[in-house]
């Protein structure tokens, strides 16, 4: 089975400071994993995946992940945060045809 | 390009009362999902779709039923509601199994009272 932890349910940073969401997964196979970000009263939007090959993944609007395997970790950065950043980020994983989601991290950007 | 599409975006249900949610997508994907979000609880999966024909349950299927006639629509059923599914349901599309994303609708936010 797998599953998803994300630490840290809010997140508080500066602006211009740097982003790291923490996401570590639990799978018997190999994973995909995904980076999804939720802006308020919107669905979920793709921010990022990884699936094979380069472990260091970038993705839209300045954020990337890495993906160690020998961590089972697929954290979140972004080097310098922007207002426009804050929202709701979730972690997801799959291996077949269910995906499984972390409980989300609120990131909060203080001007 | 409208992706997945849901209706309504909001509704307030009487305790008893059933309704359908409706959740329709235009790329042709054969895969389909309903969540529901309830807060600091992330995303619980109620029931999926491989294709037209064929659902399953997912985790919390519990005063919920689906169908699946065909591969644009996916409606997602509430029998007798309960205050208990006050959430916001979203509904969720992926084209094939492994590395390819699911596509999110906007949500429905229902109110059982």
């Amino acid at each position: 089975a797998q599953s998803v932890t994300q630490l840290g349910s809010h997140v508080s940073v500066s602006e211009g400071a740097l982003v790291l969401l923490r996401c570590n997964y639990s799978s018997s196979v190999p994973p995909y994993l995904f980076w999804y970000v939720q802006y308020p009263n919107q669905g979920l939007q793709l921010l990022l995946k990884y699936t094979t090959g380069a472990t260091l993944v970038k993705g839209i609007n300045g954020f990337e992940a890495e993906f160690k395997k020998s961590e089972t970790s697929f954290h979140l950065t972004k080097p310098s945060a922007h207002m426009s950043d804050a929202a709701e980020y979730f972690c997801a994983v799959t291996t077949g045809n269910q995906f499984y989601f972390g409980t989300g991290t609120s990131l909060t950007v203080i001007p | 390009n409208a992706g997945v599409t849901q209706t309504p975006k909001f509704r307030i249900l009487k305790i008893g009362q059933s309704m359908t949610l409706q959740c329709t997508q235009d790329m042709n994907h054969n895969y389909m999902y309903w969540y529901r979000q309830d807060p600091g609880m992330g995303l619980k999966l109620i029931y999926y779709s491989v294709g037209a024909g064929i659902t399953d349950k997912g985790e919390v299927p519990n005063g919920y039923n689906v169908s699946r006639s065909t591969t644009e629509d996916f409606p997602l059923r509430l029998e007798l509601a309960a205050p208990s599914q006050t959430s916001v349901y979203f509904c969720a599309s992926v084209g094939g199994l492994g590395n390819q994303p699911q596509h999110f609708g906007d949500g429905t936010r229902l109110s059982i009272l």
